[in-house]
C-alpha cells in the first residue's frame, strides 16, 4: 500500500508568484484534504476534494485554488504569493478502506514548506 | 470559541514512565470523530488513534489509548512506558459533520519532550 506522497519538499517564491504544489493520495482513498500550518501552530484547514469537486473550503481567499484528478491526485494552487503564505503544506487523503471497514482517519503525506520571499 | 483545546504547550516525562495530555473539545454535533496526530521535526503528521462519537470503549492503540468523557467533552491522550521516539508535536484534532465532508479542525499541540 502506497502512502501519501507530495511534491516539491521544499520551494522558495518571491512576492506576487504562483506556486503548484501536488499530492498523490493513499492507493483506495478518494478524498483529499489540504492543510497550512505556520510555523508553531497546528494545521488550518484550506480545502477538500472528494471524486473531483471541492468539497468544503475553510477561510481561505480564492487566490487558493485547487484540483484533484481522476486517479485523486491533487494540486493546490495559490496565485499572487504574500510574506504570510510561507508555511508547511500538508495533504491528507482519506475515504476508504481499512482491514474492511470504511475509515475516515486522514493520512498526511510529508508536507511541502514553502517560503515566500 | 476554540473548536479543541490544548492547554499543555510543553509537558516533560521521564523515559519509560506514562503521560498525558490532554485535549477538550466543542461541538453541537452528534456525529464526530477524535483524532490525536504524532508530528516529529521532520513535520510529517503521524496518526496515532482515533475515537468515534458513538463509540462506548475508549480507543487503544499499542501503547496509545485515548481516555475519552464525552459528557465532558475531553479526549486525552495516554502513552504508557514512553521513550526517547516519542518526543514530538502532539496534536488533538476533530472531524465534524456527516460523511463524505471530513473538515478537521486541530489543536495549537503540545510539545512532548521525553528525557533519558
Amino acid at each position: 500500500e502506497t502512502g501519501v506522497t507530495q511534491s516539491p519538499t521544499h520551494l522558495i517564491k518571491t512576492r506576487g508568484q504562483q506556486v503548484t504544489l501536488r499530492c498523490s493520495s493513499q492507493s483506495g482513498h478518494n478524498t483529499v484534504s489540504w492543510y497550512q500550518q505556520a510555523l508553531g501552530q497546528g494545521p488550518q484547514f484550506i480545502f477538500q476534494y472528494y471524486r473531483e469537486e471541492e468539497n468544503g473550503r475553510g477561510n481561505f481567499p480564492p487566490r487558493f485554488s485547487g484540483l484533484q484528478f481522476p486517479n485523486y491526485s491533487s494540486e493546490l494552487n495559490v496565485n499572487a504569493l504574500e510574506l504570510d503564505d510561507s508555511a508547511l503544506y500538508l495533504c491528507a487523503s482519506s475515504g476508504g478502506l481499512a482491514g474492511g471497514t470504511w475509515t475516515d482517519t486522514q493520512y498526511f503525506g510529508p508536507g511541502t514548506r514553502l517560503t515566500v520571499l | 470559541a476554540q473548536k479543541i483545546t490544548q492547554t499543555q504547550p510543553g509537558m516533560f516525562v521521564q523515559e519509560k514512565e506514562a503521560v498525558t495530555l490532554d485535549c477538550t473539545y466543542d461541538t453541537s454535533d452528534q456525529s464526530y470523530g477524535l483524532f490525536w496526530y504524532k508530528q516529529p521535526s521532520s513535520g510529517e503528521m503521524i496518526f496515532l488513534i482515533y475515537q468515534g462519537s458513538y463509540d462506548e470503549q475508549n480507543a487503544t492503540e499499542g501503547r496509545y489509548s485515548l481516555n475519552f468523557q464525552k459528557a465532558r467533552k475531553s479526549a486525552n491522550l495516554v502513552i504508557s512506558a514512553s521513550q526517547l521516539g516519542d518526543s514530538a508535536m502532539y496534536f488533538c484534532a476533530m472531524r465534524e459533520g456527516q460523511r463524505g465532508y471530513q473538515k478537521v479542525t486541530f489543536g495549537t499541540g503540545t510539545k512532548l519532550q521525553v528525557i533519558p
